[in-house]
């Protein structure tokens, strides 16, 4: 199974709602990642949780909010969106690697939330 | 300019060519991949190819890294309909985490 799950697969919020983005695996790995993506543009790191720890933290406003409950699931909160908020939001999730080896590099993508905030 | 820019921004072909994107980096990087992504949707890892190394292939997939130059080329040859989708470029800087910097991507659309 070399999956990630990402729901919904489409939000539309309002700016005064509460939302949440949930991403799954269940491949062992220990590294997961948010990442923002607008329409023609590359994906632009968030968050990494390393061993359910936040790693990075890509000073992203703090109407996002991860969360990292264990080593399979990877949460985004929302609160208090805005317009330019909407996006594509992909979670993907890396396996630790040997030790100093690129292989915890490489990155397995889930299908993305198509978020509208009205 | 950013991290990973990559060129040319968009790219058409007729099946059975082959075709060459690149991509620039800026700092020191401990590898660099690529990725592909069909429109809207999430991003499949292709190759990785490391500081050290200078070329890689995989099926129709070469890929080349110069890090004198900082850059690096994707050749997918005897190109298809269905390899029509953007292509980044990914680059880990070298500082042993996991922050990955994507590049501009170069959207290939390959006509049957």
């Amino acid at each position: 199974d070399t999956e990630v799950t990402q729901t919904p697969k489409h939000l539309v919020m309002g700016m005064t709602n509460k939302k949440s983005l949930k991403c799954e695996q269940h491949m062992g790995h220990r590294a997961m990642y948010w990442y923002k993506q607008k329409a023609k543009k590359p994906p632009e790191l968030m968050f990494v949780y390393s061993y359910e720890k936040l790693s990075i933290n890509e000073s992203v406003p703090s109407r996002f909010s991860p969360e990292c409950p264990n080593s399979s699931l990877l949460n985004l909160h929302l609160h208090a969106l805005q317009p330019e908020d909407s996006a594509l939001y992909l979670c993907a999730s890396s396996h630790p690697g040997l030790a100093g080896g690129p292989d915890k590099n490489i990155q397995y993508f889930g299908a993305g939330t198509r978020l509208s905030v009205l | 300019s950013q991290q990973g820019e990559e060129d040319p921004q968009a790219l058409s072909i007729q099946e059975g060519e082959n075709a060459t994107m690149n991509c620039s980096y800026k700092t020191s990087i401990n590898n660099l991949q690529w990725y592909r992504q069909n429109s809207g949707r999430g991003l499949v890892h292709l190759i990785l190819i490391r500081s050290n190394e200078r070329e890689k292939h995989s099926g129709r997939l070469r890929v080349t890294l110069d890090t004198s130059k900082k850059s690096s080329s994707l050749l997918i040859t005897a190109s298809r309909a269905a390899d029509t989708a953007s292509y980044f470029c990914a680059t880990v800087l070298n500082t042993g985490g996991f922050k990955t910097i994507f590049g501009a991507g170069t959207r290939l659309f390959v006509k049957a």
